[in-house]
Parts: C-alpha cells; structure tokens; sequence
C-alpha cells in the first residue's frame, strides 16, 4: 500500500540551529502534503499545506519565516525550523493525500520529534 | 469554521470490557467526511475509519464499530472485548469535501484509552 516516509525520525538540535525535515511520498506523486505539529499530550495541529510548485499555506498563527516548506518535487516536501528553540521541540508529521482510494484519504509520516535543546 | 470535540480525555477499563469514544463535530459544509485513527505509543497514525456525511449507516468491522448521527452531528466508537493492544490514543478528524483525499483535517482533542489486564 502507499507509504509516507520522514526523515529524521528523530532529532535533537542545539537552540539556534536549523533542522530539515523531509516527508516523502514513496509510490504515489502528491501535488499537495500537509504539516501538523503535535505537542505532549495534545493533538494534531495544522501548520501548513505545501504545494508542488508554489508557496505554502500556512494557517493562522504559524510563522511561515520560521517553518520554511519547500516541496520541490510530486514525491517531497521539506520542513524547515529555522533558529529552533526549545519551545519549538515537538512531534511533527506530515500527510500525503492520494486521490482515487476507496478506504483511506490521507497517508500519514510516522513522524519527527524534535527536541531543541 | 471547523470543530471536532472528544470529551473524553482518559478512559482506563479492564480488558474485555466494552468501551465507547465519543466524538462530536461542527461544520457548516453540507459534505464532508469523517475519520477515526488510532495512535499508539509509537506516534504513527493508524487510519481505521472514513464516513462520508452522506452515509449515516452504522459500520462494523471485527471488533469495532462506529455510530454515526448526522442529527446529532456526532460519530460515536466502539471497540468491543478490549484488549491490552488497544491502548493508545485516539483520534476523531474532520475534512471538507468534496475532495476528501486532497484536504486538511481538524482533529479532536484526542482520547487516550488505557485496557488494563
């Protein structure tokens, strides 16, 4: 079946460092992939929908110059926390929508968790 | 705008017990689709559920089942006999229509089911 991958699954950064985060969709292209970012305990927030070949969409309240979102190709888009700071560790994962199938929609990463330190 | 709402926070039973996750949602769409996932400890997302707002036919599959209420905009679950792998943290989700696949989703608060032995 389709398959989201992530990369790192999980990373630990110095505060003011940049961290990338890919997510890639494996057998299927995707025009369009979601980011959601997840706290302890709480749940799955939007933060943006990136789109092939133009800028992204961020929800509001979501600093678009800090999360920079790159999707460069049908199969990738990059995450990229800019100048991390402790409060930004948390789980991010990403979602790819496949079009056409019958029982599931959307195929979610298994996520990173990001710890700034 | 969009709302998904799970009273529930926490519900610990023991094993074999019956246990139902309530999920109430509000949209100003006339379509849309709901979604039930599971996370467990891992973090990874398990889809098990979509329903279209067309379809108020009650779904059934091995032990679970799920209790969808337009009138009462609620879409209720079910995991019947439960057992100590159903722990974990669920998630009820709603996206727009009419491309289910292609859209975000707005997650509930999530409930976090402990079956103890």
């Amino acid at each position: 079946g389709a398959v989201v991958s992530q990369h790192p699954s999980w990373v630990i950064c110095k505060s003011g460092t940049s961290v990338k985060i890919e997510c890639r969709s494996l057998d299927f292209q995707a025009t369009t992939m979601f980011w959601y970012r997840q706290f302890p305990k709480q749940s799955l927030m939007l933060m943006a929908t990136s789109n092939e070949g133009s800028k992204a969409t961020y929800e509001q309240g979501v600093e678009k110059d800090k999360f920079l979102i790159n999707h460069a190709s049908l199969t990738l888009s990059t995450l990229t926390v800019t100048s991390a700071h402790p409060e930004d560790s948390s789980f991010y994962i990403c979602s790819a929508p496949r079009t056409g199938t019958i029982q599931e929609t959307q195929y979610f990463g298994p996520g990173t968790r990001l710890l700034v330190l | 705008a969009q709302k998904v709402t799970q009273a529930q926070t926490e519900i610990s039973v023991v094993e074999k017990e019956d246990v139902t996750l309530d999920c109430v949602y509000e949209t100003r769409d006339t379509t849309y689709y709901l979604f039930w996932y599971k996370q467990p400890p891992s973090g990874e997302l398990v889809f098990l559920i979509r329903r279209n707002s067309f379809d108020e036919q009650n779904e059934i599959s091995g032990r679970y089942s799920w209790n969808f209420q337009k009138s009462t905009s609620s879409f209720n679950f079910t995991i019947t006999a439960s057992q100590v792998v159903d722990s974990a943290v669920y998630f009820c989700a709603l996206s727009e229509a009419p491309q289910a696949a292609g859209n975000k989703l707005t997650f509930g608060g999530g409930t976090r089911v402990l079956v103890k032995p």
